[in-house]
């Protein structure tokens, strides 16, 4: 599958709890982005890479959230002492950053924040 | 900030009817527009885009104008089939400014057999 893909797929947490997810990009786009889904919902932009550079932060990206992208390949998103708001699906999306738009999304990590 | 509003909100068709929803959105420097289709429990699927200097675009059954003036696009389905049924989101994008996805609430289409 060259696909975006996410890992985990769900994740239950206790609230107060760390956790973490990856997103891997299809191979050579150079942006990537992450939003975050609540049910009824868009999706909302949190952040963006353009290479191992964030570049973006939405407000909704508190200080209990970072996000990383080391070496310009995959991400990873972490939110500390989780709350029960920050229960959502957290999408990620890459292109290739050049001349064409168009953002592919990975299945999404489904949080439950208990 | 870009302020995008969809509408409307659910759609119901009868299978073989048109659908048409809106998109109106207020930053002018938009220049792409994508819509995405998403089923219960799965990722955002692009099913069409335009970009600033077209007016019209058409693949099969499915379709998208634009009105730069009027800011606004439409995506237009024809001869709707019962897998159709999902929720469509529109989601201008300033490219040249990052190119973060801005979408809206999202349409539920229901097409009935």
């Amino acid at each position: 599958d060259t696909g975006v893909s996410q890992n985990p797929r769900h994740k239950i947490t206790k609230r107060g709890q760390n956790v973490t997810f990856r997103c891997d990009p299809i191979s050579e786009h150079n942006r990537l982005y992450w939003y975050r889904q609540t049910l009824g919902q868009g999706p909302e932009f949190l952040t963006y890479f353009q290479n191992e550079a964030q570049l973006e932060k939405s407000r909704l990206l508190s200080d209990r959230f970072s996000a990383e992208r080391p070496k310009g390949s995959f991400s990873t998103l972490e939110i500390q002492r989780t709350e029960q708001g920050d229960s959502a699906m957290y999408l990620c999306a890459s292109s290739p950053g050049t001349s064409r738009e168009t953002q592919y999304f990975g299945p999404g990590t489904r949080l439950l924040v208990l | 900030g870009e302020n995008v509003e969809q509408h409307p909100s659910t759609l119901s068709v009868q299978e073989g009817d048109s659908a048409v929803i809106k998109c109106t959105y207020s930053d002018s420097a938009s220049n792409y527009f994508p819509w995405y289709k998403q089923e219960l429990g799965k990722r955002p699927q692009l099913i069409i885009d335009i970009r600033s200097n077209v007016g019209e675009k058409k693949d099969q059954r499915i379709a998208v104008t634009l009105n730069k003036t009027a800011k606004h696009f439409s995506l237009h389905i024809t001869e709707t089939q019962p897998e159709d049924s999902a929720v469509y989101f529109c989601a201008p994008q300033i490219y040249n400014q990052g190119g973060k996805l801005i979408f809206g609430q999202g349409t539920e289409l229901s097409v009935k057999p």
